[in-house]
């Protein structure tokens, strides 16, 4: 059975930029949650959707990043203009209904903005 | 912030156990006390998770004390591989977000 997919793997580009990330949750895991990862650091915690609900973006700086699980099944993550600070690793997990168990991570798409 | 203190780095010989503790002394009765390790440039690993039982699996045993405020992940056989990240995290089963805080970097000497 596949894991989480994520693409790109890797994505540079120029400050100002808009920027897409897409994910592909385990199939029957309703619930998908984005995280970013500066160097050295842990998670931390972007958005959580439960099925096409965002029921947690209270951490999603909502000026430029925005997100969507439209049919509840694969998501987008986007930033809208880009900025230096973004440089990180974009995570994206998944688990089963309601938040139950553990989450399964993908592999992250490295974001470089030069 | 995450509810779990844990010591920033340890070493461990290759073929020895390595145990890895965690403090979590608010954890609440239905919090659950999970494992997750991360090897360099890739996602984060799910390894255990346990609620006041003592747990084990095919990569580690998990040891939660009775009165459930610390624990310890054992690796019985460490490897080259398993160097990595190691992430305590304590979290409900309901609705609640994994938080991560900054781990322990175990790093297994040959």
């Amino acid at each position: 059975e596949a894991g989480v997919v994520q693409s790109p793997r890797y994505k540079i580009i120029e400050k100002k930029q808009p920027v897409a990330f897409w994910c592909n949750p385990i199939s029957g895991h309703n619930t998908l949650y984005w995280y970013l990862q500066n160097l050295g650091q842990g998670p931390e915690l972007l958005i959580r959707y439960e099925n096409e609900e965002a029921v947690d973006d209270s951490q999603l700086p909502k000026d430029r990043f925005s997100a969507e699980r439209l049919k509840g099944v694969d998501s987008t993550l986007k930033i809208q203009p880009a900025e230096l600070g973004d440089s990180a690793v974009y995570l994206c997990a998944s688990s089963l209904e309601s938040g139950q168990g553990e989450a399964f991570f993908g592999q992250g798409t490295r974001l470089t903005v030069v | 912030d995450a509810k779990t203190t844990q010591p920033p780095s340890m070493d461990c010989a290759e073929g020895r156990a390595a145990n890895l503790p965690c403090n979590h002394s608010t954890i609440s009765g239905n919090e659950y006390v999970y494992w997750y390790r991360q090897i360099h440039s890739q996602g984060p690993q799910y390894i255990i998770h346990g609620l006041k039982n003592n747990e084990t699996n095919e990569m580690a045993s998990l040891i939660i004390t009775e009165d459930r405020k610390s624990s310890t992940l054992i690796l019985p056989h460490a490897t080259l591989r398993d160097t990595a990240v190691y992430y305590c995290i304590v979290r409900a089963d309901y609705g609640q977000n994994f938080v991560f805080g900054p781990g322990t970097r175990l790093s297994v000497l040959p």
